[in-house]
């Protein structure tokens, strides 16, 4: 049974772009959630979606904005890059409230 | 605001020792409580978690105790490994929501 996979693995982007991740939850799962984590920090609450809608929002601009597509696996969007939004994006899938964490996706913005 | 606050930031401790790392939340909403451990170059791994109906649970090595009056919860590792290095996170959530995340311990065990 595959675990959360996230793609890509790395990603180089410059200020201004916009970037798209992916995740595929662990199988039975119907939440995902996105978490950013900065370097030397704890993981930071994004969004959370259920049945294809955001039930829940952390702090985070309207530049980000996600999907969750009827096989459960989810988008995270991020437009107009700022050199702050390098970090570690994680996706964490959950059937209850145990949520299992993917390897994550680095985002470098130069 | 929802805030989790994690001690201490490094821990190191020589190998067969234990090892304590205390958290404390602000909302009282919070109902769940999972700890994480990260590698590096890996995303966080659930080790063990309790609910609020626990003071305690244990698996093995590992046993977590809350006090939910304090709004109190702590990680103990008995008989440490060097394989238990690390960073591990703490975090507090209401049920089947958002985890507010602590801000991370740097385990380090000493062969």
């Amino acid at each position: 049974d595959a675990g959360v996979t996230q793609s890509p693995t790395h990603l180089i982007k410059t200020r201004g772009q916009q970037v798209t991740l992916r995740c595929s939850p662990k199988s039975g799962h119907d939440t995902v959630s996105w978490y950013q984590q900065a370097l030397g920090q704890g993981p930071q609450f994004i969004f959370q979606y259920y049945e294809e809608e955001e039930r829940q929002r952390g702090n985070f601009p309207d530049r980000f904005s996600g999907h969750q597509f009827p096989n459960y696996s989810s988008e995270l969007n991020v437009n107009a890059l700022l050199l702050g939004d390098s970090a570690l994006y994680l996706c964490a899938s959950s059937l209850g409230d145990e949520q299992f964490f993917g390897p994550g996706t680095r985002l470098t913005v130069l | 605001g929802e805030n989790v606050e994690q001690h201490p930031s490094t821990l190191s401790v020589q190998e067969g020792d234990s090892a304590v790392i205390k958290c404390t939340y602000s909302d009282s909403a919070s109902n769940y409580f999972p700890w994480y451990k990260q590698e590096l170059g890996k995303g966080p791994q659930l080790i063990i978690d309790i609910r609020s109906n626990v003071g305690e649970k244990k698996d093995q090595r590992i046993a977590v105790t809350l006090n939910k009056t304090a709004k109190h919860f702590s990680l103990h590792i008995t008989e440490t490994q060097p394989e238990d290095s690390a960073v591990y996170f703490c975090a507090a959530s209401p049920l089947g929501y958002k985890y507010i995340f602590g801000t991370g311990t740097r385990l380090k065990v000493l062969a």
